[in-house]
């Protein structure tokens, strides 16, 4: 079945450093979608990329999908405190939505 | 206002008992969800329900069990037959494979 991986599990920044978390599908997808999770809550989504080598931004997040549509990534700039919390991609095959295992982001004031 | 929420927020588990957990949706979506968190984890897929009395069985369904009655509710139990049921449920809902929603959670703890 599909499978849907992040890297890394746990990232720790300084407040003000960057931060990017990846996402790697096991096959192709037709659409990739982006949640964040602050520390006690639920999954929120943020975004979502269709179309193949599309970038779309949000103040200082920029969100990536690959030419091939396998891959996507998630960057944030200088990062805040208000940015912690576990970021999740999702891809679409076309079924069935799943989840990657999340990446969870950790700031230092 | 539209939205999706589970109730209760926290439940306690006896040993061997049955537990139900609550969700609805007056979001007019016809696709709902469970998922279980454990700390520090990623979701994973319990059940799924794309229709009025049809639904799916997820990656982990052993030892759960759900209904979708109504098109507003889909509600999870967790029977005693889950011998490790302390987790975080997320009931969630969707039209069709676009954005998910999900409700706030219940914490399941075991006594």
């Amino acid at each position: 079945g599909q499978q849907v991986m992040q890297i890394p599990q746990y990232q720790h920044v300084q407040e003000g450093e960057d931060f990017t978390t990846y996402c790697n599908s096991s096959t192709t997808l037709s659409n990739i979608q982006w949640y964040k999770q602050r520390p006690g809550g639920h999954p929120v989504f943020l975004i979502q990329l269709v179309k193949s080598g599309e970038v779309k931004k949000q103040k200082r997040l920029t969100f990536q999908f690959g030419e091939a549509k396998k891959n996507s990534s998630l960057h944030i700039t200088a990062t805040q405190t208000t940015d912690v919390g576990t970021y999740f991609c999702a891809g679409d095959a076309g079924n069935m939505l799943t989840f990657g295992g999340g990446t969870r982001l950790m700031v230092k004031p | 206002d539209g939205g999706i929420t589970q109730s209760p927020k926290y439940l306690f588990r006896k040993e061997g008992q049955n537990v139900t957990l609550s969700c609805e949706q007056n979001l007019n979506h016809d696709a709902m969800y469970w998922y279980r968190q454990d700390p520090g984890q990623g979701l994973r897929l319990i059940y799924y329900s794309q229709i009025v009395n049809d639904f799916q069985k997820g990656d982990i369904a052993e030892g759960y069990s759900v209904s979708r009655e109504k098109k507003e509710s889909f509600p999870l139990t967790v029977t005693s037959a889950q011998k490790n049921p302390t987790a975080f449920y997320l009931c969630a809902s969707s039209s069709g494979l676009e954005t998910q929603y999900f409700g706030p959670g219940t914490r399941l703890l075991v006594l």
